[in-house]
């Protein structure tokens, strides 16, 4: 099972884009990489999945490189409200699931 | 709405007094898993169900029960709740595996005196 590690904590300014990188050294062959974000007292949200290369949605950006033994999320512009803790998650379909313990991103104004 | 719920939402009990938190997903999932998230721990999964009838423990599993016996719920059963268990639980579901997007409840708090 893929260990993720990720750093504690960031900050940044309002409409800076911000790279948040999670070192998954073991990833498996059949593992996806994904990421979640969590406002305080609520569940985690997706925000984006990838396995290699790079994956663009309406609210981020996921870089793979080609030993997949890291990702990195970008966050393009972000605001007051992307505060919150960011999760990387490695996982393959055999069940099990280990979260790392997050990134708190707090966006100053 | 595709949803997951969970209830109660808020819980205060004692020491030895069993417990249920039910959750329930609208979304015909295969897929669910319960985690438990404390301060400064991130979230760690309790147990996880492939589909009907099939469970197993994920890496925090000691203290705690499971049960799927229809697809749409996963209770969280505690037979005898101690102080340690007091938490915020999380139950999600997806498609088919945790590879796929895991679709999380509100969250219960638990707090055992």
């Amino acid at each position: 099972l893929a260990k993720t590690t990720q750093p504690i904590s960031m900050d940044s300014y309002e409409g800076q884009e911000v790279n948040i990188t999670c070192s998954h050294n073991n990833i498996a062959t059949n593992d996806y990489i994904t990421w979640y974000q969590q406002f305080p007292s609520q569940g985690p949200r997706f925000i984006i999945q990838g396995y290699k290369t790079k994956v663009t949605n309406e609210v981020a950006s996921l870089f793979i490189p080609a030993d997949r033994k890291s990702s990195t999320l970008s966050l393009p512009r972000v605001s007051l409200s992307d505060t919150a803790v960011y999760y990387c998650l490695v996982a393959g379909d055999a069940g099990k699931s280990t979260f790392g313990d997050g990134t708190t991103l707090t966006v100053k104004p | 709405e595709a949803q997951v719920t969970q209830n109660p939402r808020y819980l205060i009990t004692v020491t030895g007094k069993k417990l249920t938190v039910t959750c329930s997903q609208n979304m015909n999932h295969e897929y669910m898993s319960w985690y438990r998230q404390d301060p400064g721990l991130g979230l760690r999964q309790i147990y996880y169900s492939m589909n009907v009838e099939v469970t197993d423990k994920g890496d925090v599993p000691e203290g705690y029960k499971v049960s799927r016996k229809e697809k749409r719920n996963f209770p969280l059963i505690l037979e005898s709740p101690s102080p340690n268990q007091t938490s915020l639980y999380f139950c999600a579901s997806s498609l088919s595996s945790q590879a796929e997007t895991q679709y999380f409840g509100p969250g219960t708090r638990l707090l055992v005196l």
